[in-house]
């Protein structure tokens, strides 16, 4: 069983730029969700896809987006890249049978904001 | 709306003792709750969860946890401590309709010998 894989491993972007970030769910898994973890906190809910609609966003301004394909992985872009969008961007991928379930995570992305 | 405390930036211990690790949650119903490790440079790994029943709760690694109602805490254990746990944890309180985590800042964990 693959699980939850991203790419890239890192990326260093500069101010205004954009980025696309990728994840591949884990088999068998319908739900992508995003979070953003800064320096020194804990990771921060960005959104949610299942079934490739948005099903939730946290507190992220519209320059942040995403997209679920029809093989469940997904893209996170982020468009006019500012410093503060420094930080691990995690994917975690879920069964969503109308109760909460185990989220598994994958290794991240860490994006770098010149 | 959720939130989660996690009051410890930083722990040590002595390798071999035991370990508490806190979090205190705010959530108006029934939370679902978690314990999770990261590693540097890794992505979180699920020690162990709370859904409902049992307030003790066994995870993997040897770490359980309690859930207390009454005092909205949910706090981590181990009785003994290995170097390898050095890491960085956190508590995350999950909404009902599964559609996101919410996380405490975390709480490092250094391990002496």
């Amino acid at each position: 069983e693959t699980g939850v894989t991203q790419s890239p491993t890192h990326l260093i972007k500069t101010r205004g730029q954009q980025v696309t970030l990728r994840c591949s769910s884990q088999s068998g898994h319908n739900t992508v969700s995003w979070y953003q973890q800064a320096l020194g906190q804990g990771p921060q809910f960005i959104f949610q896809y299942y079934r490739e609609e948005e099903n939730g966003r946290g507190n992220f301004p519209p320059r942040f987006s995403g997209l679920q394909f029809p093989n469940y992985s997904s893209e996170l872009n982020v468009n006019a890249l500012e410093l503060d969008d420094s930080a691990l961007y995690l994917c975690a991928s879920s069964f969503t049978s109308g109760r909460l379930n185990e989220q598994f995570f994958g290794p991240g992305t860490r994006l770098t904001v010149l | 709306a959720q939130s989660v405390t996690q009051p410890d930036i930083h722990i040590t211990v002595s390798e071999g003792a035991s370990l508490e690790l806190r979090c205190n949650y705010s959530y108006g119903a029934t939370p679902y709750l978690f314990w999770y490790v990261q590693s540097p440079g890794q992505g979180l790994q699920l020690l162990l969860k709370y859904f409902s029943g049992d307030t003790l709760v066994q995870g993997i690694k040897g770490f359980e946890a309690e859930f207390k109602r009454s005092q909205s805490s949910f706090n981590l254990r181990k009785p003994s401590v290995h170097w390898s746990d050095a890491a960085e944890y956190f508590c995350a309180v999950g909404t009902p309709l599964g559609n996101k985590l919410v996380f405490g800042a975390g709480t490092i964990l250094r391990v002496k010998s």
